[in-house]
């Protein structure tokens, strides 16, 4: 079984400020982490993703994520926080064995921008 | 343009009614999930499918009905055994490759019981 942790419900920065949005997993097998973001009454745009390799995943709007085997997290890092910025933020989990490509979310983080 | 379309993207539906969502892709992927989203519980998966008449249920199936006649679509029935529809429904696709992995999604459908 698979899951995936996201201890805050919200996350309250102030432009321009560093931005950190945590993220905790629990998998059998080996994990393929991502994050996603989510604006109001639309769909999950893909931000990063970690397969393999570096522990640092640099993704899309100057995202990024640190992969952290031994804590199980993956928490995802913008150094300058935007007011555009605030939306839902999912982690996601896939056990690398699993050939169905299934995903298991966290509950979400609501990011909020402030200027 | 590739991608996921989902339509309707509101939806209204009468006590006892069946209603069906769409969703079509043309990323030639062979996965294609449902997947329900309520306020606070982030996205929890319905049915998918890897291949053409194969699917398989999620967490979440009893109420919902799907089928994968052709590649590119992937139909989603709520029926009227879902006693709490209200939600937002997401579908995605994936290669499901070692290196391609990411899913991609459709815009969503905005389910009401009225």
């Amino acid at each position: 079984a698979q899951s995936v942790a996201q201890p805050e419900d919200q996350v309250n920065v102030a432009e321009g400020n560093p931005l950190t949005v945590k993220c905790t997993y629990s998998v059998s097998g080996n994990p393929y982490l991502f994050w996603y973001v989510q604006y109001p009454n639309r769909g999950l745009q893909f931000l990063l993703k970690y397969i393999t390799g570096d522990n640092l995943v640099k993704g899309s709007y100057g995202f990024e994520a640190e992969f952290n085997k031994s804590q199980t997290s993956f928490h995802l890092k913008k150094p300058s926080a935007l007011v555009s910025d605030s939306a839902l933020y999912f982690c996601a989990v896939r056990d690398m064995r699993d050939s169905w490509g299934k995903l298991q979310f966290g509950a979400g983080t609501q990011v909020v921008v402030t200027p | 343009d590739g991608g996921i379309t989902q339509s309707p993207k509101y939806l209204f539906r009468k006590e006892g009614q069946n209603v069906t969502l769409s969703c079509e892709q043309n990323l030639n992927h062979d996965a294609m999930y449902w997947y329900r989203q309520d306020p606070g519980q982030g996205l929890r998966l319905i049915y998918y499918s890897q291949i053409v008449n194969d699917f398989q249920k999620g967490d979440i199936a009893e109420g919902y009905s799907v089928s994968r006649e052709k590649k590119e679509s992937f139909p989603l029935t709520v029926t009227s055994a879902q006693k709490n529809p209200t939600a937002f429904y997401l579908c995605a696709s994936n290669l499901v490759t070692a290196e391609n992995t990411e899913a991609f999604f459709g815009q969503g459908t905005r389910l009401t019981v009225v």
